[in-house]
């Protein structure tokens, strides 16, 4: 199946700071990537919807301007969660489609402090 | 709305002893089911997906079937490293680019 990485794989970072995760599609090229947040116990929610060229589509409840969502390229994007603070703290996980399923990545756990 | 249950929502089982997961679902056209293995600490692992009733799927201790209201996924004679959690997830036809997710059946196979 299709091969879909995140980098960060874990991260701790101080209350107001900014922190940036990668989601990269590794052997096919993606327009669209889906940023989920992971609570203990609990299903993935979607976040947005990363669109490579144009603006990310956000959930109803996600502040677009707290979680930045750049996609560069067919193969990358990009979630900054600016001035995070410790409700902040999540299991992020983003996925890309190919063909008709959704492949994920690994996850990255954000803790703030 | 589009919505997915997925029951039980926790599954001891001892080593041999099979058992089935459900996933019931409501969607407006359903595009696509779709079962998904995760570890913790890791993402989701696509296992299957099931575009229309009637249709069935295997992989190894596991087979995947589905109706008009819900899907199960088989564990047959199943082994202590089948324990994870299951998801199951809907596509539907008017925003496929859409997944909805049910919040999962944690599976543990004791030996």
């Amino acid at each position: 199946g299709a091969v879909v990485s995140q980098h960060p794989s874990r991260v701790i970072c101080k209350s107001g700071t900014s922190v940036k995760i990668e989601c990269r599609s590794l052997d096919f090229q993606a327009t669209t990537m889906f940023w989920y947040r992971q609570f203990p116990k609990q299903s993935l929610m979607l976040m947005a919807t990363s669109n490579e060229g144009s603006k990310a589509t956000y959930e109803q409840g996600v502040e677009k301007d707290k979680f930045l969502i750049n996609h560069a390229s067919l193969t990358l994007s990009t979630l900054t969660v600016t001035s995070a603070h410790p409700e902040d703290s999540s299991f992020y996980i983003c996925s890309a489609p190919s063909g008709e399923t959704q492949y994920f990545g690994p996850g990255t756990r954000l803790l703030v402090l | 709305e589009d919505q997915v249950t997925q029951s039980p929502e926790a599954l001891r089982l001892q080593e041999g002893e099979s058992s089935s997961l459900n996933c019931s679902y409501t969607v407006s056209g359903l595009r696509g089911l779709f079962w998904y293995r995760q570890d913790p600490g890791k993402g989701p692992e696509f296992l299957f997906t099931l575009y229309s009733a009637g249709e069935e799927k295997e992989k190894e201790r596991l087979k995947a079937t589905l109706t008009k209201k819900e899907s199960f996924l088989h564990i047959t004679a199943p082994k202590p490293e089948d324990s994870a959690t299951y998801l199951c997830a809907v596509q539907g036809s008017y925003n496929f680019n859409k997944f909805y997710f049910g919040s999962g059946t944690k599976l543990n196979v004791k030996p």
